[in-house]
C-alpha cells in the first residue's frame, strides 16, 4: 500500500461547490504539505502543517482552508470552488527528528481537480 | 525570498546520450538543500537527487549526477546514456532545511528520442 495516499484521485466540480481533498499518511511523519501544480508554473505551496496544532499559510492560501485531524490526516478545502483553482493538487509529507535536516518529501499521487 | 529557476521549458535528447537541465536559485542563506524531482506521465512525483548546500562533493545516482556551483547558485542535473524512461518534467526545488516546504521552478519537459 502507497505511504501517502490521496482522495479523491479526479474530481469534476462546479464554480461555488465546496470541495474537500483528503491526505492520509502511513509514515509517521509530523510534517505536511498540500502544493497546487498548474502547466508552465512548477508546485506551489498552499499551506503546511509541522504538527497537528502548527498550521501556515503557503504562498497561494487565498480561497483554501486545511485540517488536520489526526497527525496522519491532513484536509484540503476549497469552501467555493472557481474555475482558476483548476489544477492538480499534491499533498506531501517530510519527517523531523532532532537533528535530522536533510530528510527528503515524499508525494502523495495527486489530486486532479477541475471546476466547471 | 527564495526563487528557483529553470530556463530550459523543454529538452531533448537521444536515447543513449547525454543532457544536463538547468536551474539556478536565489538565495541568502548559507546552508540549505536542493532537489531534482522527476515527474512522469503518471504525475507521480519521484525524488532524483538531492544535494546539500555544505557538502562540496556534487551528489551522485546511478546514472544522474548535479554540477552545484554555490558561489553561482547554480544547480544542473546531468543524465548520462538517457533511457526512454527518462522521459518526464523534471523539477528543480529548494528548502532551507530538508524538511521544510519546498520552493520549486517552473520544470524542464524532457524527451527522449529513439
Amino acid at each position: 500500500d502507497a505511504d501517502v495516499t490521496q482522495t479523491p484521485r479526479n474530481r469534476i466540480t462546479k464554480t461555488g461547490k465546496r470541495i474537500m481533498l483528503e491526505c492520509s499518511q502511513t509514515k509517521g511523519h509530523d510534517r505536511m504539505y498540500w502544493y497546487r501544480q498548474d502547466p508552465g508554473l512548477g508546485l506551489r505551496l498552499i499551506y503546511y502543517s509541522f504538527d497537528v496544532k502548527d498550521i501556515n499559510k503557503g504562498e497561494i492560501s487565498d480561497g483554501y482552508s486545511v485540517s488536520r485531524q489526526a497527525q496522519a490526516k491532513f484536509s484540503l478545502s476549497l469552501e467555493s470552488a472557481i474555475p482558476n483553482q483548476t489544477a492538480l493538487y499534491f499533498c506531501a509529507t517530510s519527517d523531523y527528528r532532532e537533528g535530522l535536516t536533510a530528510d527528503t518529501q515524499y508525494f502523495g499521487p495527486g489530486t486532479r481537480l477541475t471546476v466547471l | 525570498a527564495q526563487t528557483v529557476t529553470q530556463s530550459q521549458p523543454e529538452m531533448s535528447v537521444q536515447e543513449a546520450e547525454t543532457v544536463t537541465l538547468s536551474c539556478t536559485y536565489d538565495t541568502s542563506e548559507s546552508d540549505y538543500y536542493l532537489f531534482w524531482y522527476k515527474q512522469p506521465p503518471s504525475r507521480q512525483m519521484i525524488l532524483v537527487i538531492r544535494q546539500e548546500a555544505y557538502k562540496q562533493q556534487n551528489a551522485t545516482e546511478n546514472r544522474f549526477s548535479v554540477n552545484f556551483q554555490k558561489a553561482a547558485k547554480s544547480f544542473s542535473l546531468k543524465i548520462s546514456d538517457s533511457q526512454l524512461g527518462d522521459a518526464a518534467m523534471y523539477f528543480c526545488a529548494y528548502s532551507f532545511t530538508g524538511n521544510t516546504p519546498l520552493v520549486f521552478g517552473k520544470g524542464t519537459r524532457l524527451s527522449v528520442i529513439a
